[in-house]
């Protein structure tokens, strides 16, 4: 079976300090992974996703994660964050044939001035 | 172009009362996906239907149903409701129902019984 695991509940940075959101996943077969946000009140935006091409996966919002097989890590960093991306952080897994996203528990990030 | 449209935005129900949730996935999307967020936790699979079949189900109770209509529509059905089906419903719709295609988010419906 497939699952995902986001390391933090809560993350705290200041503004313009680099932003690290861990994920680990597990699957026995080759995964697609996602990295959604949730601002309050509203539904999921998709981030970046990672569909076995490049590793290193840049996304919307200077967002990038790195596909680390050995490691089976998807973190999603940001190296300056800003006020506007306080919000709920949703690692996903995706198998082939599989006809749904397993989300982690999400991560919260507050950002400070 | 119109993203994936969820109706009602927000209702409250009685325990043991009946909700039907409506999704309207984007124009050209032929799969549409249900999920429940419970509050504090990522989304859980509830459903999801490819050209009106239903393709997929996760680990919920008979009381949840739904369907797929011709113009790719979608409904959910909760029966007998509980107080802990609670939650924000979010709908999903994909191109081809596959993951290589993603999969976008309406904005959810907070349901909340009583």
């Amino acid at each position: 079976a497939q699952s995902v695991t986001q390391l933090g509940s809560h993350v705290s940075v200041s503004e313009g300090a680099l932003v690290l959101l861990r994920c680990n996943y597990s699957s026995s077969v080759p995964p697609y992974l996602f990295w959604y946000v949730q601002y309050p009140n509203q539904g999921l935006q998709l981030l970046l996703k990672y569909t076995s091409a490049a590793t290193l996966v840049k996304g919307i919002n200077g967002f990038e994660a790195e596909f680390k097989k050995s490691e089976t890590s998807f973190h999603l960093t940001k190296p300056s964050a800003h006020m506007s991306d306080a919000a709920e952080y949703f690692c996903a897994v995706s198998v082939p044939g599989g006809t749904a996203l397993i989300f982690g528990k999400g991560t919260t990030l507050s950002v400070s001035s | 172009d119109a993203g994936v449209t969820q109706s009602p935005t927000h209702l409250i129900k009685t325990r043991g009362q009946q909700v039907t949730l409506r999704c309207s996935p984007i124009s050209g999307h032929k799969s549409v996906s249900w999920y429940q967020q419970v509050l504090g936790q990522g989304p859980q699979f509830i459903f999801q239907y490819y050209e009106k079949e239903e393709r997929g189900r996760g680990n919920f109770p008979d009381r949840f149903s739904a369907r797929q209509f011709p113009n790719y529509s979608s409904e959910l059905n909760v029966n007998a409701l509980l107080l802990g089906d609670s939650a924000l419903y979010l709908c999903a719709s994909s191109l081809e129902g596959d993951r290589n295609y993603g999969y976008t988010f309406g904005s959810g419906t907070r349901l909340t019984v009583v």
